[in-house]
């Protein structure tokens, strides 16, 4: 099925460690994002890629980085994990900024 | 921020009934989202109004939007057991979208 693919589901990791979550969309959209949803929280942009080759800052990108691979993969990687970044990361992609996203079905991160 | 904010937080109907949800958000906005979630998933895009559009309709969801309140409704019609989830509004800023916290729906056979 077409749309965006997560990996890995499940990880769990010790405090300083780091660890790139990968992501890839088959829809040949333009635009890709990464978000966090913690619980009571809702969704909380990370970063955002409006296009092939620009990243951009969201609401809470303090302790990760991105990197627009290419049109179909936007990876997330944290270089020194804490434990208040425990959460669900989702990733998605839209045809165009601010265009209906679709979403991949998330990585559950805990670190200890 | 420009978060939107849903109300109720929770919402518990029998199948059949209709289920109202509603959101508020803080600036102007390009459009306004639905999405729903099922546990454990991905969001799932429902709908998408236009700041200049004041009511939508796609199958048994109907949107509403007053950007002199703002505030956005989402009523689902003859509610199944299947639309248990929970429901979030999605507000656009210059580049992104805003999330709202949720509304979590309970739909009892």
């Amino acid at each position: 099925n077409a749309g965006v693919t997560q990996t890995p589901k499940f990880q769990v990791l010790k405090t300083g460690q780091s660890m790139t979550l990968q992501c890839a969309q088959d829809m040949n959209h333009n635009s890709m994002y990464w978000y966090r949803q913690d619980p009571g929280m809702g969704l909380r942009l990370i970063y955002y890629s409006a296009s092939e080759g620009t990243t951009d800052k969201g609401e809470v990108p303090n302790g990760y980085n991105v990197s627009r691979l290419n049109k179909r993969e936007f990876s997330l990687r944290l270089e020194s994990a804490a434990p208040s970044q425990t959460s669900v990361y989702f990733c998605a992609s839209s045809e165009i900024i601010n265009q209906p996203q679709h979403f991949g079905d998330g990585t559950r991160l805990s670190i200890l | 921020s420009q978060q939107g904010e849903e109300d109720p937080q929770a919402l518990s109907i029998q199948e059949g009934e209709n289920a109202t949800m509603n959101c508020s958000y803080k600036t102007s906005i390009n459009n306004l989202q639905w999405y729903r979630q099922n546990s454990g998933r991905g969001l799932v895009h429902l709908i998408l109004i236009r700041s200049n559009e004041r009511e939508k309709h796609s199958g048994r969801l109907r949107v509403t939007l007053d950007t002199s309140k703002k505030s956005s409704s989402l009523l689902i019609t003859a509610s199944r057991a299947a639309d248990t989830a929970s429901y979030f509004c999605a507000t656009t800023g210059a580049n992104n979208l805003f999330f709202g916290t949720g509304t979590r729906l309970t739909v009892i056979p």
